[in-house]
């Protein structure tokens, strides 16, 4: 069946580390590919998003490669900063009912 | 652009009366909008998808006479929980489509219920 799968988290990182959050997935078709924030309280925000193979999103210094061949959708940034805490969720599109799929979301911390 | 409402973002209500949820795309028309719950720290489950003017389709396990849910226009949708109880309570997120963008969903902020 359709599935998105993120690492587990929670992530600690100290400012202006490197990021890297794996997502991977399992689809029938062509689906897009998205990763979402979503802050304490708030609702998801998109952050990126890439509609087909070997597309390269990127906003706010984060970027993520629709990997066709590893059916993968990593979310990466250089340098994290204390306001990047939050929660981040990979999600597919299925082409057609355009539901979509969530992973389970990567929860970030990043210390000062 | 692109924005989607959620009215109220907050409400308290007392078990075994009903609360209802507005939804609204503010500068588009939404051809569909779907209803998730989010519990505590754990991802969106998606609970219905709704197109104007027609009935809602409920994810399997979703009690459709618990969760009324009626997209009257183009740019409203609402959920109203009937007879709420304690294990209602959570968080729920309305998003919608666009008829140019029907692969791209747009988030609403959120309406956390909670049920004494």
């Amino acid at each position: 069946g359709n599935s998105v799968t993120q690492m587990e988290g929670p992530v600690t990182l100290s400012e202006e580390a490197f990021l890297t959050i794996n997502c991977t997935y399992t689809a029938t078709g062509y689906p897009s590919l998205f990763w979402y924030v979503q802050y304490p309280g708030e609702g998801l925000q998109l952050l990126l998003k890439a509609t087909k193979a070997d597309d390269k999103g990127s906003n706010k210094g984060f970027e993520a490669t629709y990997r066709k061949e590893t059916t993968s959708f990593h979310l990466e940034k250089g340098s994290v900063q204390v306001s990047d805490s939050a929660v981040y969720f990979c999600a597919l599109s299925l082409t057609g009912t355009y539901k979509y799929i969530f992973g389970t979301g990567t929860r970030l911390k990043v210390l000062a | 652009g692109a924005v989607v409402s959620q009215h109220p973002s907050w409400v308290i209500c007392k078990s075994g009366t009903s609360v209802k949820i507005e939804c609204r795309s503010l500068d588009f028309q939404a051809t569909t909008m779907f209803w998730y719950r989010q519990f505590p720290k754990q991802s969106l489950m998606l609970m219905a998808t709704s197109n104007e003017g027609s009935k809602a389709t409920y994810e399997q396990g979703v009690e459709k006479d618990k969760f009324l849910i009626n997209h009257a226009s183009l740019t409203l949708s609402t959920l109203t929980v009937t007879s709420a109880h304690p294990e209602d309570s959570s968080f729920y997120i309305c998003s919608a489509t666009s008829q140019d963008r029907v692969y791209e969903q747009y988030f609403g902020p959120g309406t956390r219920l909670t049920v004494t």
